[in-house]
Order: structure tokens, then C-alpha cells, then sequence
């Protein structure tokens, strides 16, 4: 059985930093591209960023292009989510993401962790 | 960015009923067109890739069309726990977008 387990939310003050990271088990992780998908309060779901299999390929939303950073470290099947200079619009619940495929494109979200909470306040 | 725009934002349907949601697409994207299903507090749940094929699992009552920008979700027969938000995601290119969601309520 898939599992993917985020880790890492919390409550930051804007400008401020923190990691997420995603437990991934049940599937051959190095296999299979890998995103982070959020959702503020009320609203819809919006892509954050996606890595390739091996992890040399990387995409991000321009919301995020230059403040977060997407790796993945396929000897722990674990993915991370490194977000920097956060604001207040960044407050939303961070999922997890496995795609069918080792490509960013081309393929659904086949399986989705519960989420992790960020709130960036003051 | 490929703008992703579904119609209508609700709908309120009946058990029973069958529904219909609407997802286009701002330029073609040839065919890579997946439905999620979302229920409050919930994770988004996989239901359709490649605008038709069914995730295993799925009820055969769900079934999805279209090509090129223009695609459709299709319910028959609607039960009581298909009342969510049902959002389209292209994977033609990147960003990956979603439409905004179509909210089903009884």
C-alpha cells in the first residue's frame, strides 16, 4: 500500500523559513516524479513544484520560483520542500504527490499524502 | 501558463441524477486531462487520467471525454458519497494547473 507522510508544518512569521519533507513507502520512490500541491483556506488546489525521478529535473509555479526549492533523496525515500522568504499567501495546507511516471509532465497525481499545514503569520 | 477553467463552480443535484461537469483548456494539451475527487478535510482522490481511463478502483459510474481543450465528468447515477469538489488538472505542460473546482451539492 502507498503511503506518503508529510511532516514539517507549522506557524512562521513572513520572511521567515521551513522545511518539509514527505515519507514516502509502499512503491519504488526513485521511480516516479514526485510533487508538492497546496491549498489555502477555502480555495482551490494549486501546484507548487515537481521533481523527476532521479532528481535532476525540477519545475516550480512562478508563485515560488526563487523562494522554495524542491529535492528528493531517493536512499530515504524522501521528498522535501525547503521554502524561503515566506508571506502571508504561502498559508496553506502543503500535499505530497506521486505521479505514474518518472516525467513531471505527461502524468497524473496518482496518490496523495493527508497534508501539512503551513500558516505564515505574524 | 495553460489556463484550466471548469463550469459551473456548483452544482446541487439529486441521488440519482446524473451530472455533468465541464473543463477547457486555454490552448490544446492533447489529451493529458485528469479528474480529482476532494471531500472536506480529505486529500484530493485520483479518479480519471488521459481524459478517459478510469483509475483502478474507480465506480463505472464516473466516466470522462474530450479532447484537444475541451473535456467533460460525467456521473451517472449519483450516490451519496459522490457529493464533493471536483477539480481538472492538465499534465500537457508544465505548470501543472487545475481548473478551480466544481463544488456538487445535494
Amino acid at each position: 500500500e502507498v503511503q506518503l507522510v508529510e511532516s514539517g508544518g507549522g506557524v512562521v512569521q513572513p520572511g521567515g523559513s521551513l522545511r518539509l519533507s514527505c515519507a514516502a513507502s509502499g512503491f519504488t520512490f526513485s521511480y516516479f516524479a514526485m510533487s508538492w500541491v497546496r491549498q489555502a483556506p477555502g480555495k482551490g488546489l494549486e501546484w507548487v513544484s515537481g521533481i523527476g525521478g532521479s532528481g535532476g529535473d525540477t519545475s516550480y509555479a512562478d508563485s515560488v520560483q526563487g523562494r522554495f526549492t524542491i529535492s528528493r533523496d531517493n536512499s530515504k525515500d524522501t521528498l522535501y520542500l525547503e521554502m524561503n522568504s515566506l508571506r502571508a499567501e504561502d498559508t496553506a495546507v502543503y500535499y505530497c504527490a506521486s505521479h505514474q511516471i518518472t516525467l513531471i509532465r505527461g502524468g497524473p497525481f496518482d496518490d496523495w499524502g493527508q497534508g501539512t499545514l503551513v500558516t505564515v503569520s505574524s | 501558463d495553460i489556463q484550466m477553467t471548469q463550469s459551473p463552480s456548483s452544482l446541487s443535484a439529486s441521488v440519482g441524477d446524473r451530472v455533468t461537469i465541464t473543463c477547457r483548456a486555454s490552448q490544446t494539451i492533447n489529451g493529458f486531462l485528469n479528474w480529482y475527487q476532494q471531500k472536506p478535510g480529505e486529500a484530493p482522490k485520483f479518479l480519471i487520467h488521459a481524459a478517459s481511463i478510469l483509475q483502478s478502483g474507480v465506480p463505472s459510474r464516473f466516466s470522462g471525454s474530450g479532447s484537444e481543450t475541451d473535456f467533460t465528468l460525467t456521473i451517472n447515477s449519483l450516490q451519496p458519497e459522490d457529493f464533493a469538489t471536483y477539480y481538472c488538472q492538465q499534465s500537457y505542460n508544465t505548470p501543472l494547473t487545475f481548473g478551480q473546482g466544481t463544488k456538487l451539492e445535494i
